[in-house]
């Protein structure tokens, strides 16, 4: 089975400085790597996500992710944050063939 | 062009009523998602449609739960017999391609309170 830990349910930065939100995933098989994010009272947004060929993914509003199986991580990155970027992001798994598997998520708060 | 949209966007029920909650997916979508998303939770998959059929209820938590997608575009998730554990927010997703590989889009949600 599947899973997928989001380490810190809150994470702060200030405007301008590295976003850094860490996924780490377990599967028997080659995932299927999603980053969503949810800003309030909105649906999900796909980011950007991994399913095969290069490792380093990038996606919408300057995101980032780097598949690296050796760590079994999956974590997402900004250079430079930015107010608009206070949301919730969700990491997700799936080997293809099962559902999704959703973290519990990580709050991003920008701090001016 | 429009979005996945979910009706109503909130509902507040007695325990014990029967509640519905419609999904209108993005036209043309042939795959819809079923999701349920407790406080502090990530969501956590319900079901998943392909076409009029459903070809993954296994998330489906009892059988107080049913969906159907008739004519495979709308769906509607049923519960009957709502309890206050079913308290959350239901949110429908489709995606143009069936599969796991594929992005799926997400309505609003219907945020379900049972007291």
């Amino acid at each position: 089975a599947q899973s997928v830990t989001q380490l810190g349910s809150h994470v702060s930065v200030s405007e301008g400085a590295l976003v850094l939100l860490r996924c780490n995933y377990s599967s028997s098989v080659p995932p299927y790597l999603f980053w969503y994010v949810q800003y309030p009272n909105q649906g999900l947004q796909l980011l950007l996500k991994y399913t095969t060929g290069a490792t380093l993914v990038k996606g919408i509003n300057g995101f980032e992710a780097e598949f690296k199986k050796s760590e079994t991580s999956f974590h997402l990155t900004k250079p430079s944050a930015h107010m608009s970027d206070a949301a919730e992001y969700f990491c997700a798994v799936s080997d293809g063939n099962t559902p999704l598997v959703f973290g519990k998520g990580t709050r991003l708060s920008v701090i001016a | 062009g429009a979005g996945v949209s979910q009706t109503p966007s909130n509902k507040v029920t007695e325990k014990g009523k029967y509640v519905e909650l419609r999904c209108d997916p993005i036209s043309g979508h042939t795959a819809l998602y079923w999701y349920r998303q407790s406080l502090g939770q990530g969501p956590e998959f319900l079901i998943y449609f392909q076409g009029t059929g459903a070809a993954d209820d296994s998330g489906l938590p009892n059988d107080r739960f049913f969906a159907v997608r008739p004519e495979g575009s709308v769906s509607t998730l049923k519960i009957q017999r709502t309890e206050r554990g079913d308290s959350a927010v239901y949110l429908c997703a489709s995606s143009l391609n069936s599969g796991w590989a594929y992005e799926q889009y997400f309505g609003p949600g219907t945020r379900l309170t049972v007291t």
